[in-house]
């Protein structure tokens, strides 16, 4: 299993621009989230996906876009890049919720975003 | 507000010693916190998870303890070795709701020969 996997792993933006990251996992989980790290911040949530065309929005969800079409990709689209969305983007996936050790969450290994 | 706090913010200690983390939080209702650990440029990898009814959990030299009544938990790390340099988070969920996963901003920890 390749696990959670997301591309591109650097990306440089200019003001306005748009682009898509991606996120794919081979383990079958319907939850998926998006989130983005900033220094000395917590890891803080996009959106996620309870499973395929269901999505919702984290606590962050302004200037991002998602869609699941399927139960293995889950890209994360910004519409116009500002300089505030330059960060570290972490895509995660888990079977379920709650604390049982099956629903331990596998996290990708991030995209570093700068936007000029 | 729910809220997840990690001390100290940084940590640098010799190889072979030993050190302890920790983690105080407000997020309620409780479900269970896990710790992780984030080596630079990675994701983060999953050490352990405590819900409610447990008070230590141990994974290899790595040791977590959680008391829900004070709502602190702990992570002690024994014989340090090189690799565990890395940055460490804290992480509570309330019940299963998926947007109520608080992270704590990490405890970034150095590990010198």
């Amino acid at each position: 299993n390749a696990g959670v996997t997301q591309t591109p792993k650097f990306q440089v933006l200019k003001t306005g621009q748009s682009m898509t990251l991606q996120c794919a996992q081979d383990m079958n989980h319907e939850y998926m989230s998006w989130y983005r790290q900033d220094p000395g911040m917590g890891l803080r949530l996009i959106h996620y996906s309870v499973g395929a065309g269901i999505t919702d929005q984290g606590e962050v969800p302004n200037g991002y876009n998602v869609s699941r079409s399927t139960t293995e990709d889950f890209p994360l689209r910004l519409l116009s890049a500002a300089p505030s969305q330059t960060s570290v983007y972490f895509c995660a996936s888990s079977y379920g919720l709650g604390a049982s050790g099956r629903n331990e969450q596998f996290f990708g290994p991030g995209t570093r975003l700068t936007v000029l | 507000k729910n809220q997840v706090e990690q001390s100290p913010q940084s940590l640098i200690i010799l190889e072979g010693k030993n050190c302890t983390l920790q983690c105080n939080y407000t997020v309620s209702p409780f479900s269970n916190l896990r710790w992780y650990k984030q080596d630079t440029g990675r994701g983060p990898v999953s050490l352990t998870i405590m819900t409610f009814s447990e008070n230590t959990k141990s994974n290899g030299r790595y040791t977590a303890t959680l008391d829900a009544d004070t709502k602190q938990s702990s992570l002690h790390i024994t014989a340090s070795q090189l690799s565990d340099s890395a940055s460490y988070i804290c992480v509570v969920s309330a019940l299963t709701s998926y947007d109520k996963v608080i992270f704590g901003p990490g405890t970034s920890l150095s590990v010198i020969p």
